[in-house]
């Protein structure tokens, strides 16, 4: 079994400072994990994604997150807030146990980021 | 990469009445997923399939849901006898393969009045 807990629904930061968004993880397997970001009524588009091969990853706009075993954390952060990072972001495990759950994805509660000017 | 395309956008219709949903992946996909996701939740998996086999489906919520992808290339979704905790947006992703990133189309957002 595997879920995602996403630790804050909300975030809200001033534009120019750093982003926080934290996630904890919980998977039977080694996981892949993934941050999708969506913007209201829009598909959810992908922002980075870990596979094992670097604990650290880096995605799209800036944005990177640190997969962290010891603490089964998998927390994204951003330098410095623009206005266009407002928006819902998504924690993600998919299931590698093999079988018919494959690939199936998991999603965290979602935590909304508003950046103020 | 046109990216993979849902439609229609919104569906607004009378509780009981059928619905159908259609979504088109990136050519050369050969996974499709449906997901749905209700207001402030994050989206909850319903079914997927690999070519036109439908290998999951454990998690469509009731037997009113029905999925089909007959050629392994688009997948229809459709809701029977419609009710009001149906309204939410239905989703659809795809991707190379299992541990490959899945892509998202814009959802398909069903209103039941």
């Amino acid at each position: 079994a595997q879920s995602v807990t996403q630790l804050d629904s909300h975030v809200s930061v001033s534009e120019g400072t750093p982003v926080l968004l934290r996630c904890n993880y919980s998977s039977s397997y080694s996981p892949s994990l993934f941050w999708y970001v969506q913007h209201p009524n829009k598909g959810l588009q992908l922002l980075l994604k870990y596979t094992s091969a670097a604990t650290l990853v880096k995605g799209i706009n800036g944005f990177e997150a640190e997969f962290k075993k010891s603490e089964t954390s998998f927390h994204l952060t951003k330098p410095s807030a623009h206005m266009s990072d407002a928006a819902e972001y998504f924690c993600v495990v998919s299931s590698n146990a093999g079988g018919t759950s494959y690939g199936k994805l998991t999603f965290g509660q979602g935590t909304i980021l508003t950046v103020h000017p | 990469d046109t990216g993979v395309s849902q439609d229609p956008r919104h569906k607004i219709t009378k509780r009981g009445q059928n619905v159908t949903f259609r979504c088109d992946p990136i050519s050369e996909h050969n996974r499709l997923y449906w997901y749905r996701q209700t207001l402030g939740q994050g989206p909850e998996f319903l079914t997927y399939f690999q070519n036109e086999a439908q290998l999951e489906k454990s998690r469509l919520l009731s037997d009113r849901f029905s999925a089909e992808r007959p050629k392994g290339s688009f997948s229809t979704l459709e809701i029977q006898r419609t009710e009001q905790g149906d309204s939410a947006m239905y989703l659809c992703a795809s991707s190379f393969g299992p541990d490959q990133p899945q892509h998202f189309g814009d959802g398909t957002r069903l209103s039941i009045l």
